[in-house]
């Protein structure tokens, strides 16, 4: 079984900084991938980045980073330069090799201010 | 965007009916998933798909039955509805296990059970 915990209810953040938001897992399996989603207020799923256990590197996707530190199970997504259309729920999530579906953390509520 | 329908979008019945969901994707995708949205519990998985007629059961199975008779359509019916299953349902599919993809998703179903 997978585990997501982001500890992270929700958070303000001005306009053109950065932002982390946190996210650590659990799983025993060797084999997994680390998915991070975005849900805007009106409701899609928008899929943001993705980090393979497996990938050396740190997963980018323009204004997207995934700062993956495997010891420490943790795959902090980095947005760079927030913008106000950031301004979302977003989604941690973790599948094993088993390919049985996502688990998902609870989520963090960000808002952008101008 | 990946083209996945889901019908209906709204849905307002009585606890004891029966209701289905309908998830369409037009990718040919092979796998396919059932989640559930609620307050405070991120999404979770009901059940998915790893090909015609091939299902499985995911975290909270309980009242949910599904059936995929073609590559195209998976389906998720709750037999006798009750209003702990008020919810928002949103399919998702992916072309290979989700451990190495990541999974798109429809744009969700919002379910009220009175």
């Amino acid at each position: 079984a997978q585990k997501i915990t982001q500890t992270q209810p929700g958070m303000f953040v001005q306009e053109k900084e950065a932002v982390t938001l946190d996210c650590t897992y659990d799983t025993s399996d060797p084999s997994y991938g680390l998915f991070w989603y975005k849900q805007p207020s009106s409701g899609e799923m928008i899929f943001l980045i993705y980090q393979g256990s497996y990938d050396q590197q740190n997963a980018t996707e323009g204004r997207y980073s995934l700062n993956f530190q495997k010891a420490r199970k943790s795959a902090n997504l980095v947005i760079s330069a927030s913008q106000l259309g950031d301004s979302a729920m977003y989604f941690c999530a973790i599948e094993g090799g088993g390919a049985d579906g996502l688990t998902f953390g609870k989520g963090t509520h960000l808002i952008i201010q101008p | 965007d990946a083209g996945i329908t889901q019908s209906p979008r709204h849905k307002v019945t009585e606890t004891g009916t029966p209701v289905t969901l309908r998830c369409h994707q037009t990718e040919n995708h092979r796998y396919m998933y059932w989640y559930r949205q609620d307050p405070g519990h991120g999404l979770r998985l009901i059940h998915y798909s790893y090909g015609v007629k091939d299902t499985d059961k995911g975290e909270v199975s309980d009242g949910y039955s599904v059936s995929r008779s073609k590559t195209e359509d998976f389906l998720l019916t709750l037999e006798s509805a009750t209003s702990s299953q008020t919810s928002v349902y949103f399919c998702a599919i992916s072309e290979s296990p989700g451990f190495t993809q990541p999974q798109h998703f429809g744009d969700g179903t919002r379910l009220s059970i009175l």
